[in-house]
Parts: structure tokens; C-alpha cells; sequence
């Protein structure tokens, strides 16, 4: 069911900045992208979300493709504390049945 | 505002027993979620309600599964006759949303349980 295709794992090294893939080629133009966070054992929480444009806020930003088939979230600086599985989801005007995949493992080394 | 709440945190039952998790949304959140989530792998949707009105279920609800959400508050999911493939964290959203594809959930920190 899931519409999106992340990688399983990625590391990065702390304080520097990780670029998050997530590739949703099926993106209808009413799709809007959303990227969640789960720590370890906590509910997965939200970090940000957008349509076509780019997006920034407090945690990290959102980059768009220009055809939307793919988009990237940012963490500026990795700190210990956002080691974590990201998931990349899209929802649609049409439902409020969000469906998560896998998600990417992200390690962050000190 | 606390957040979402679910309880209990823990359950540990043996097969065949009935169990029942609580969620209390954030209180002027009117749509109520539950996901199910097993090791390594994503949460997967159950259902949802908006206000008392259970809109969309999920076929992994099997006729052993049952939500309510009584007086557009919170939530309850019961789960009769437990097999051992139950066991999961079963995890609880809500949100204040008019546009579907906006909409954010805030999750609860989830309900663990182990049938034995």
C-alpha cells in the first residue's frame, strides 16, 4: 500500500547535515508529502509536511522536485538525539487513512 | 494539554483472553486514530473516527477486533480471544484537521502487548 520508497538505513556523523530521500513516482497533484519520526520506543511524531513548494521549519526542511516525483527532508546538523526511523509518507485530499512504510533507520555517529 | 495518553502502557496476556487499550486524544483533536505496529516495520492503519463516527476501517481489523469511540472523546479497542499474532504496540493518533492532506497527527506513546 505504501506509495513511497526510502532507503533502509543511512548514517551520518554528528553536527553535520543528512539529506533523507524518499522517492513517491505515483504522487498524484493532490498528494501532499509528510515525513514523521519515530525514537526509540516512543510514537512516531511529526516533523513537517508540504505540497510542491520547499518547506523549513524549527526540526529540519522539506525539499520538493520539480515534478514531485521525489523529495529530500534535511537536518541541518545530526545531533545524537535525532537517531531515529524516518518515514516519508503522502496523503491525499481524499482520506485521512495515512499508510506509513518501512521508514529509513537513521544512525548518527559521535 | 498532555497529548495523547494510552493505556495501559504494558499488557502481557495469554492466548485467548480478551483485552481492551484506552486512548485519550488531545482534547479539541476531533479525529481519533489506531495503528498497529509490529517489529522492523512501519505502523499500520487500523482505523479512524471523526468525533463518534467510526469512518474507515482497515481489513487487518478482523471480527476480533473492535473500536468505539462513545462520545467523540476517547477511545477504546478491544481485541477478543488474543492469538499470539496480536502481539504488537498499538499506537494511537488524533488530529484537527479540515484538509485531509494537510492534516498532522500527533501519535500517543503507544500500548505494548505480548500474548504468550
Amino acid at each position: 500500500d505504501a506509495k513511497t520508497t526510502q532507503p533502509n538505513s543511512m548514517e551520518s556523523n554528528e553536527e553535520e547535515p543528512v539529506h533523507l530521500p524518499c522517492n513517491h513516482s505515483t504522487i498524484s497533484g493532490t498528494d501532499y508529502i509528510h515525513w514523521y519520526r519515530q525514537l526509540p520506543s516512543q510514537g512516531p511524531e511529526y516533523v513537517i509536511h508540504g505540497l510542491t513548494s520547499n518547506v523549513n521549519n524549527r526540526m529540519a526542511s522539506l525539499a520538493i522536485a520539480e515534478d514531485r516525483k521525489s523529495s529530500t527532508l534535511i537536518l541541518h546538523r545530526a545531533t545524537l538525539r535525532d537517531a531515529a526511523v524516518y518515514y516519508c509518507i503522502l496523503t491525499t485530499s481524499g482520506t485521512y487513512k495515512y499508510i506509513f512504510g518501512t521508514g529509513t533507520r537513521l544512525k548518527v555517529l559521535a | 494539554d498532555t497529548g495523547v495518553s494510552q493505556d495501559p502502557r504494558h499488557k502481557i496476556t495469554k492466548r485467548g483472553q480478551n483485552v481492551t487499550f484506552r486512548c485519550d486524544p488531545i482534547s479539541e483533536h476531533n479525529r481519533l486514530y489506531w495503528y498497529r505496529q509490529t517489529l522492523g516495520q512501519g505502523p499500520e492503519f487500523l482505523t479512524y473516527f471523526q468525533n463518534e463516527a467510526q469512518l474507515e476501517k482497515s481489513r487487518l481489523l478482523s471480527d476480533r477486533f473492535s473500536a468505539e469511540r462513545p462520545k467523540g472523546s476517547f477511545s477504546t479497542l478491544e481485541i477478543q480471544r488474543t492469538e499470539q499474532g496480536d502481539s504488537a504496540m498499538y499506537l494511537c493518533a488524533s488530529s484537527l484537521g479540515r484538509n485531509p492532506g494537510a492534516n498532522v497527527l500527533t501519535f500517543g506513546a503507544g500500548s505494548r502487548l505480548t500474548v504468550l
